[in-house]
């Protein structure tokens, strides 16, 4: 079945460092969602990839969706202690309806 | 953004006993609904899904029996755990899929949890 990988699993850096989370899918996805989930909530919905090579940006948030529609990368620009928690990619194959996650990457900030 | 309800938030409950949780859209019509498991520190593992009016498709893995799924309305599904046990203690999300020119396409959006703890 598909299965989506991310990496890394963690990522300590200090306030002000840049932050980068790979995402790969084994199966070409139709679109790739992200998410932020807070140490102790629940998934937030951060943004949706749809196109081959798009690129979108949410203030210091970079996200890319590969050409091949099998990899997106979540960059983070100068982090800042807010952005604690940790992010999950999660595609969407061809023609299926369900989301399948990545294992996500742990995301913590030395002030 | 679209809003989606959870409850109980939390519940412990004893060995043996059945919980409900219920999940409710409540500012769009869900078609569809999955159900997910999240064990702490580990990403979210989809049970089922639920389509309004039909019954749910169970991942692999995941007993139907055990986890009954009801999706009677494009606004509430619930989940029940029925004779709950401690290795089914979790994190229970749900999401709705909210889709069509408000939403844009196939958006799901999440439910703040409901933690079972299972004494």
């Amino acid at each position: 079945g598909q299965q989506v990988m991310q990496i890394p699993q963690y990522q300590h850096v200090q306030e002000g460092e840049d932050f980068t989370t790979y995402c790969n899918s084994s199966t070409t996805l139709s679109n790739i969602q992200w998410y932020k989930q807070r140490p102790g909530g629940h998934p937030v919905f951060l943004i949706q990839l749809v196109k081959s090579g798009e690129v979108k940006k949410q203030k210091r948030l970079t996200f890319q969706f590969g050409e091949a529609k099998k990899n997106s990368s979540l960059h983070i620009t100068a982090t800042q202690t807010t952005d604690v928690g940790t992010y999950f990619c999660a595609g969407r194959s061809q023609g299926a309806q369900k989301l399948v996650f990545g294992q996500g990457t742990r995301l913590t900030i030395n002030p | 953004g679209a809003v989606v309800s959870q409850h109980p938030s939390w519940v412990i409950c004893k060995s043996g006993t059945s919980v409900k949780i219920e999940c409710r859209s409540l500012d769009f019509q869900a078609t569809t609904m999955f159900w997910y498991r999240q064990f702490p520190k580990q990403s979210l593992m989809l049970m089922a899904t639920s389509n309004e009016g039909s019954k749910a498709t169970y991942e692999q893995g995941v007993e139907k029996d055990k986890f009954l799924i009801n999706h009677a309305s494009l606004t509430l599904s619930t989940l029940t755990v029925t004779s709950a046990h401690p290795e089914d203690s979790s994190f229970y999300i749900c999401s709705g899929l909210a889709g069509g020119l408000v939403y844009g396409s196939d958006t799901q959006y999440f439910g703040p949890g409901t933690r079972l703890t299972v004494l």
